[in-house]
Order: C-alpha cells, then sequence, then structure tokens
C-alpha cells in the first residue's frame, strides 16, 4: 500500500535556525505533493504545492520544498525560523491513477524558542 | 467567504449512541473527505466522495457511514460510537482536478466514553 513517512516527529529549534523537515512516500507513479500547517488550535492550511514543472517549489511564510524524484522525497525547508512557526506540519501526497485519496505522513511537532 | 463548516465542533458521547457530525461547503466543489487525526498517525481518510450520490472508502471506514445528497453537504454518521472512536475529525473539499487543493473545516473534536 502506498505511504508517506515524515521521520521527525517533534523538531525543537532555536528562532533563526534553520529548518528541514523529511518527508518520503512509496509510490512509483505520478503525484502531487503537498505540505499544510496546522498552528496550535486551527486547521490544516497550504503551504506549498508541486504538480509539475521546476521541483523546488516556494510557498508562503518563506517555506520552500524540493520534490526529489529518485528519492521518492518532498522534503520542506525554510532558512530561519520564527516564533510563529510554532506548528504541526503535514506532508501529504496525491498518488495519481491510486484513487483520489490524499496520503498523510504522520506529522512533524515543530517548537521554535523565542 | 470561501469556508468549509462543521457541526459540532466538539462532543462527548458515551458508547453506542447514534450521532451524526455535518459538514457543508460553499465553494461548489467536487470532491468531499473526511479525516480523522491522532497524534503519531497524521489525518488518516475515512470516507470520500467525488460527486452527488458517489462515495467510497478511504484508508479508516469502519464504524462510519457518509451519504451525499446534496453537493455542498457530506454528514459523517456514527451509528454505534464506541471509544477507539475518539478523534479529531476534519472535513474537507477541493475541485475537480487533481491541481485543486483542499480546503479543510475547522475540526471536530470527539470523546465517546
Amino acid at each position: 500500500a502506498q505511504s508517506v513517512s515524515q521521520h521527525n516527529h517533534h523538531v525543537i529549534l532555536s528562532e533563526a535556525a534553520s529548518l528541514e523537515l523529511g518527508c518520503n512516500y512509496s509510490y512509483g507513479g505520478t503525484v502531487n505533493l503537498f505540505w499544510y500547517v496546522q498552528y496550535p488550535g486551527q486547521h490544516l492550511q497550504l503551504l506549498l504545492k508541486y504538480f509539475s514543472g521546476d521541483p523546488l517549489v516556494k510557498g508562503i511564510k518563506g517555506f520552500e520544498a524540493e520534490f526529489i524524484k529518485s528519492k521518492f522525497s518532498f522534503n520542506l525547508r525554510k532558512p530561519s525560523v520564527q516564533w510563529s512557526d510554532t506548528a504541526e506540519y503535514f506532508c501529504a501526497v496525491n498518488m495519481r491513477n491510486a484513487g483520489n485519496m490524499l496520503t498523510f505522513g504522520g506529522g512533524t511537532r515543530l517548537m521554535v524558542k523565542p | 467567504e470561501a469556508q468549509v463548516t462543521q457541526n459540532p465542533r466538539y462532543l462527548i458521547t458515551v458508547t453506542g449512541k447514534k450521532l451524526t457530525v455535518t459538514c457543508s461547503q460553499n465553494m461548489n466543489h467536487e470532491y468531499m473527505s473526511w479525516y480523522r487525526q491522532d497524534p503519531g498517525l497524521g489525518l488518516r481518510q475515512i470516507y470520500y466522495s467525488m460527486n452527488v450520490e458517489v462515495t467510497d472508502k478511504g484508508d479508516v471506514p469502519e464504524g462510519y457511514k457518509v451519504s451525499r445528497k446534496e453537493k455542498r453537504n457530506f454528514p459523517l454518521i456514527l451509528e454505534s460510537p464506541s471509544p477507539n472512536q475518539t478523534s479529531l475529525y476534519f472535513c474537507a473539499s477541493r475541485g475537480q482536478t487533481h491541481s485543486n487543493e483542499q480546503f479543510f473545516g475547522p475540526g471536530t473534536r470527539l470523546t465517546v466514553l
């Protein structure tokens, strides 16, 4: 079965540190890739998405992600985090031709210390 | 304002007492889904619907029912809730093409005693 893995469950950083959150999926076909953010007590919001073209995708709030097809990865990055980035981050993959399901990773809880 | 609404936002109930969580979207979206969110497991899809009267099982459909009689509404029904259905539930919708973003509702926190 298709799956999405986020290897870091909890990450603690100081403000201005750089961030990279890993996301890997298992599916050999064409994929659409997403990163969602969930701030405390709120619903999920889209950070960025990849469908085709340039594998380096820029999203909101200074986030970016790079799709590396050979590694089945879509890691999220931010050069300098802020306290307001404290949230839970979810990678999600829509595996085309495998139904219309959006499969989520287990989430990474990020805490940024001021 | 484009949005997905869910009701109730919080619910505490007892084992076996049937309940319905409503979901409504005002974006004329074809696709709607229900997810449950549990710590360490991310979001898992319960059911989804590609259009009116078209529904299909997701990853964890056991113990749940859905219906899609109108395009805007996609209620989630728990005929006989059990404690292992205590969770945070999200409804989501998106347009027809795969490139469309999914919009999520605010969530319903359900506790089954």
